[in-house]
């Protein structure tokens, strides 16, 4: 059984603060792991994508990579409160993708 | 990047009844996937649908109840049937494309079904 694990939150911020989202995988194959942010009564978009171990920088997002200890995670600086959504961290096997639970992170001006 | 047109984006249906779902992406894509949100889950994987072969699915999920097409490269349904209220959810098509310079998986807006 393929899990990805993520804390279900609210995580609360400060307008301007860093928010860190984080998550884990169970299944040590993956080669592909995504961030997705959904408003509310929206489908999910694609905010990320990392394949290797390291970070990776899109504008006010950095994506962590950590294959040894199964573990992705999302920096989102400058917080907005229009960042306010559902982040969902999806785990690549094959063409297939397992989502967690999603974070509710809330930022608050 | 791939845009999928997704319908209807809503509906309300009675138990017992059948409710098809249409996916057009506009360009050809080799694998479609359909997902359910049930309300305040997550994604799960339902099916990929393949051009030219039968849908794959996934444990949980069975052809009876969730047929799918698969006529060409651009365009899937899914067909929701014999419909209890548990199946009340959003459904989502998606594709593997290039999304505002991301590869990954898009998704189509949705539809939110709702059954009385």
């Amino acid at each position: 059984q393929k899990e990805v694990e993520q804390n279900s939150g609210p995580l609360s911020v400060p307008e301007g603060a860093i928010a860190s989202l984080n998550c884990t995988y169970s299944d040590r194959v993956s080669q592909s792991f995504f961030w997705y942010r959904q408003y509310s009564g929206k489908s999910p978009e694609l905010i990320m994508s990392i394949y290797s171990n390291g970070d990776k920088e899109d504008g006010r997002f950095t994506a962590q990579l950590n294959k040894a200890s199964q573990y992705v995670s999302l920096l989102i600086r400058d917080s907005q409160p229009s960042d306010s959504a559902t982040y969902l961290c999806a785990v690549g096997y094959g063409n297939k993708l397992v989502f967690g639970a999603g974070t509710i992170l809330r930022v608050k001006s | 990047s791939a845009v999928i047109s997704q319908k209807p984006s809503r509906d309300i249906c009675q138990r017992g009844t059948s409710l098809t779902i249409q996916c057009q992406v506009d360009s050809q894509v080799t694998m479609m996937f359909w997902y359910r949100q049930q309300p305040g889950q997550s994604l799960t994987l339902i099916a990929t649908a393949n051009q030219g072969s039968e849908a794959t699915y996934e444990s949980g999920f069975v052809i009876d109840k969730f047929p799918i097409s698969r006529p060409n490269l651009t365009f899937s349904t899914l067909t929701v049937s014999n419909m209890s209220p548990e199946d009340s959810s959003i459904y989502l098509c998606s594709v593997e494309a290039l999304y505002d310079r991301l590869y990954g998986y898009t998704f189509g807006s949705g539809t939110r079904l709702t059954v009385v």
